[in-house]
C-alpha cells in the first residue's frame, strides 16, 4: 500500500526559531518528493520538491533532508517568520503515472 | 497569468441530489487532477487526465463519482446520489505536459451534503 506518514501534526515555533517537519514512505516506487504549503481557503502551492538521488536542497529558508535508505524526509524551514504560518503537506510521486500522494499535514503556527 | 480556477467555491446540497464541479485549469496546461480533501486531512487523489482521456481513475470512491474532460482543457466532476460522507474540499490541479511537471492547485469547491 501506497503512504506517507507525516509527523507532527501541529508545530509551533518561535519566531526565528527552526521548524521541522518529518515524513516518511514505505513504498520504494517513488520518485519526486514535492512539500506543499496551505493557506485557509486557499490550494495547496509548491514550496520546494527533491529527487531521491539527493540527499538535500535548500532554497532561501527552506531545506529538503532526505535519507533515501531510511525511507525518511524532512522540511527545515530556518527563521521562521509569523507569514510562514500555515499547514504543509509532504507529498510523494509513484514513478508510474502522475498523482500525488500525500502526508496527512502539519499545522505550523510562529509565534512573534 | 490567470491561475487554476474552480466553480462554484462552496456548493451545499441535500444527500441524495446531483452535483458538478467545474475546473478551469491553467492555459495550455495538457494535465489535470482531481483530489479530495477532508476536514484536517491531506489531499486525496481521485482522477487524473492527459489530454481528453482519464490516465489514472483509480482514486474514484465509487461508480457515484464521474468525471469529464471533453475538449481537453476543462473538467467537470460530477457526483451522483450524494451522500454526506461526499462533503469535503474538492480540489483541481493542473501541470503541464511533464510527468514531474509541478501541480498548481485551484482553491478548491467546499460541498456540503446535509
Amino acid at each position: 500500500q501506497q503512504q506517507v506518514k507525516q509527523s507532527p501534526q501541529s508545530l509551533i515555533v518561535q519566531k526565528g526559531g527552526i521548524s521541522i517537519i518529518n515524513c516518511a514512505y514505505e513504498n520504494t516506487a517513488f520518485d519526486y518528493f514535492p512539500w506543499y504549503q496551505q493557506f485557509p481557503g486557499k490550494g495547496p502551492a509548491l514550496l520546494i520538491a527533491i529527487r531521491p538521488d539527493v540527499s538535500e536542497k535548500k532554497e532561501g529558508r527552506f531545506t529538503i533532508s532526505f535519507n533515501k535508505s531510511a525511507k525518511q524526509f524532512s522540511l527545515h524551514i530556518m527563521d521562521s517568520q509569523p507569514g510562514d504560518s500555515a499547514t504543509y503537506f509532504c507529498a510523494a510521486h509513484p514513478n508510474q503515472g502522475g498523482k500525488l500522494i500525500f502526508g496527512q499535514g502539519t499545522e505550523l503556527s510562529v509565534k512573534p | 497569468g490567470a491561475g487554476v480556477s474552480q466553480t462554484p467555491s462552496n456548493k451545499v446540497t441535500e444527500k441524495g441530489k446531483y452535483v458538478e464541479l467545474r475546473c478551469d485549469p491553467i492555459s495550455g496546461h495538457t494535465a489535470l487532477y482531481w483530489y479530495r480533501q477532508s476536514l484536517g486531512q491531506g489531499p486525496e487523489f481521485l482522477i487524473y487526465f492527459q489530454g481528453t482521456g482519464a490516465a489514472d481513475d483509480s482514486g474514484l470512491p465509487n461508480d457515484r463519482f464521474f468525471a469529464v474532460r471533453p475538449e481537453g482543457s476543462v473538467s467537470t466532476l460530477k457526483i451522483q446520489r450524494t451522500e454526506r460522507g461526499d462533503s469535503a474540499v474538492y480540489l483541481c490541479a493542473s501541470s503541464g505536459t511533464g510527468i514531474l511537471d509541478t501541480q498548481y492547485f485551484g482553491p478548491g469547491t467546499r460541498l456540503t451534503v446535509l
